[in-house]
């Protein structure tokens, strides 16, 4: 158990609708990143949150948006769903203090647009 | 920017025989090498991370990798593969320049199989 904890485990949705995914991250670390895991794709950095402030994006479309919020959950709001969001999106979060900064990451949450 | 190549999406070997998994990456500054394994509907576990303490790192379940700056490579070993090792396994690398994104750039990933 990494200690980094994401709900819900799965979603199943229709297209053109809008979803949230939600992550703690693990106790006392201030970075929290999403990933999008597909079968095409690999995996692959959809941005970054330190302490509440953006901190870094990658390949995230225009359509998803996410925030950190004071208690330092974040939240993935993903709209206007196609088919080819369906994929695995995992959170991960880091404290800088520790040495490499490793990311740990949580179960993830398996979307489905059908 | 850093990139990562993983040799070999599939790998199977016997149970008891070397896992040897082949990772190498491109880096414009020092980087921070790690691997992770995603077991069948699961998240990603740490394995094993390189920070530049130590160029042969031990991680867990009996894996070990090799830092070979030379060779640009940071391929993962374990010994004798169980059963248990089956899995897809994920190489990843990270800058280690301040300042800039803290992001993980990952292969494409090695699936594993072990047959008794």
């Amino acid at each position: 158990d990494s200690g980094v904890t994401q709900t819900p485990k799965h979603l199943i949705t229709a297209t053109g609708q809008r979803v949230t995914l939600r992550c703690s991250p693990r106790s006392g670390d201030l970075s929290v990143y999403w990933y999008q895991q597909s079968l095409d794709q690999g995996l692959q950095f959809l941005i970054q949150y330190y302490n509440g402030e953006e901190r870094a994006k990658g390949n995230i479309l225009e359509r998803f948006s996410a925030q950190q919020f004071p208690d330092l959950h974040s939240e993935l709001n993903l709209s206007s769903l196609e088919l080819g969001d369906s994929a695995l999106y995992f959170c991960a979060s880091s404290d800088p203090r520790e040495q490499g900064d490793t990311q740990y990451f949580g179960p993830g949450t398996r979307l489905t647009v059908l | 920017a850093q990139s990562v190549t993983q040799l070999g999406s599939h790998v199977s070997v016997s149970e008891g025989a070397l896992v040897l998994l082949r990772c190498n990456y491109s880096s414009s500054v020092p980087p921070y090498l790690f691997w992770y394994v995603q077991y069948p509907n699961q998240g990603l576990q740490l394995l094993l991370k390189y920070t530049s303490a130590a160029t042969l790192v031990k991680g867990i379940n009996g894996f070990e990798a090799e830092f070979k700056k030379s060779e640009t490579s940071f391929h993962l070993t374990k010994p004798s593969a169980h059963m248990s090792d089956a899995a897809e396994y994920f190489c990843a690398v990270k800058g280690q320049s301040q300042g800039g994104s803290d992001k993980l750039v990952f292969g494409k990933g090695t699936k594993l199989t072990v047959n008794p």
